[in-house]
């Protein structure tokens, strides 16, 4: 069965300093993998997604993620941070089921406050 | 393109009453699929319908149900409320073949 794991609960950085958002998973074949934002009381917004090519994988907001299949990561990376960026962060892998359909296994998430 | 819409937003119901939430798929998204998201359990896989059949389903009890009609809208259904199933109900929809799935903004259950 497919895990991930966001090995930091709260990170704080100040606001233009970079970020990275740490992320590993546990999955048996190509993993779909993906990073979702939630605002307090909001639902889950996708910021970015890999499946296959390029490891280096753009997203919106100015985010960026990086597959590295050896170290089984997917960490979340943000050149500068800005004071809107203070969210949950969710990493999730997705699985194609026997049945057909994709099913999300998530991370704990990682609270991000920015200090200004 | 209008994004996953779900009604209610927020409501609270007694524990032992049963709630109904609903959620429109984005336009041509065939798949829907519902997650429960609390403090201690965080984001759990429900169940997941495409073609008005449930094809797949997470580890919860039978008083979590669901449908979906030939629209693709959904609903989902807890019956004999409990006050553990206080939480943020997030439905979900993705493209037929595809892998994206995306995610409304979400019921808020308190059961009192």
């Amino acid at each position: 069965a497919q895990s991930v794991t966001q090995p930091d609960i709260h990170i704080t950085v100040s606001e233009g300093a970079s970020l990275e958002l740490r992320c590993n998973y546990s999955y048996g074949a190509t993993p779909y993998l993906f990073w979702y934002v939630q605002s307090p009381g909001q639902g889950l917004q996708l910021l970015l997604k890999y499946f296959s090519g390029d490891t280096l994988v753009q997203g919106i907001k100015g985010f960026e993620a990086e597959f590295k299949r050896s170290q089984s990561s997917f960490n979340l990376r943000k050149p500068s941070v800005h004071w809107s960026d203070a969210a949950e962060y969710f990493c999730a892998v997705g699985a194609e089921l026997t049945g057909g359909g994709n099913k999300l296994t998530f991370g704990t998430g990682t609270q991000l406050k920015v200090e200004l | 393109k209008a994004g996953v819409t779900q009604t209610p937003r927020y409501l609270i119901k007694t524990r032992g009453q049963q709630v109904t939430l609903s959620c429109s798929p984005i336009s041509g998204h065939r798949s829907v699929s519902w997650y429960q998201q609390t403090p201690g359990q965080g984001l759990q896989f429900l169940f997941e319908y495409f073609s008005e059949t449930q094809r797949n389903k997470g580890n919860f009890p039978g008083r979590f149900s669901g449908r979906q009609f030939s629209n693709s809208r959904s609903e989902m259904n807890v019956s004999t409320l409990e006050l553990g199933d206080s939480a943020l109900y997030l439905c979900a929809s993705s493209p037929e073949g595809g892998n994206t799935i995306y995610f409304g903004e979400g019921s808020w259950l308190t059961v009192v």
